[in-house]
């Protein structure tokens, strides 16, 4: 595609549910990002790959977060037993490696 | 702490003003220097990467510099238009670290006709 895709746009879900959160990055970027951006905030780093291979999930918050790109393309950032604290905006970022990161338009988490 | 600090939070100016404000950001094992415009419900798009001490880039009515020895950027918009309204986000690269981001908190601006 065109650009970063992010699903689904929208997520509303109890506390204590799974949630999976699916990023298509620019075809042929080979680092794609995970950031979480709280209201009236800058985007917090959560992980990242090369390729298929996790480089860093030093940002994960804690072990119910986690991150897969099994291909080394599409990406899921998985949250097990969602609270109420994991409610943000989730977004991806791909690059090519030149240092600019292609943001895509995220996925607002609603933990009720 | 690695931190990147912007200021001012939030900037209201007039139509045709000219502004700038600040990201400060650590001097030490510096890679790279990003700025973001960012609209509400939109997703950040990349303004510049700055990489040089003393870069100056500029698009349109707006510019950035960079100084990477005492840890700060400046972005200037010259001439502000109300379609400037927006977040603006720097973020920094640190050395050896991947690529990840390390935003700052984003300045607020919002220009009145």
């Amino acid at each position: 595609g065109a650009g970063v895709s992010q699903s689904p746009r929208y997520k509303v879900t109890k506390r204590g549910q799974d949630v999976a959160l699916r990023c298509d990055p620019i075809s042929g970027h080979v680092s794609l990002y995970w950031y979480r951006q709280a209201l009236g905030q800058g985007p917090e780093f959560l992980t990242y790959f090369n390729y298929e291979a996790q480089q860093d999930k030093s940002g994960l918050p804690n072990d119910r977060f986690s991150a897969e790109r099994p291909e080394g393309s599409i990406s899921t950032l998985t949250i097990q037993r969602t609270e109420q604290r994991d409610s943000a905006m989730y977004r991806c970022a791909s690059t090519s490696g030149n240092n600019e990161q292609f943001f895509g338009p995220g996925t607002r988490l609603t933990v009720l | 702490i690695l931190n990147v600090e912007q200021s001012p939070q939030s900037l209201h100016v007039q139509e045709g003003d000219s502004t700038n404000f600040t990201c400060s950001f650590p001097s030490s094992n510096f890679y790279a220097l990003h700025w973001y415009r960012w609209e509400t419900a939109k997703s950040p798009e990349a303004l510049f990467v700055m990489t040089l001490n003393g870069d100056e880039k500029k698009k349109g009515r707006i510019s950035a510099t960079l100084n990477t020895k005492e840890g700060y950027s400046y972005l200037y918009i010259k001439g502000s238009q109300p379609e400037d309204s927006a977040t603006y986000l720097c973020a920094f690269i640190f050395y050896n670290q991947g690529g990840k981001l390390i935003f700052g908190q984003g300045t607020e601006l919002s220009v009145k006709p």
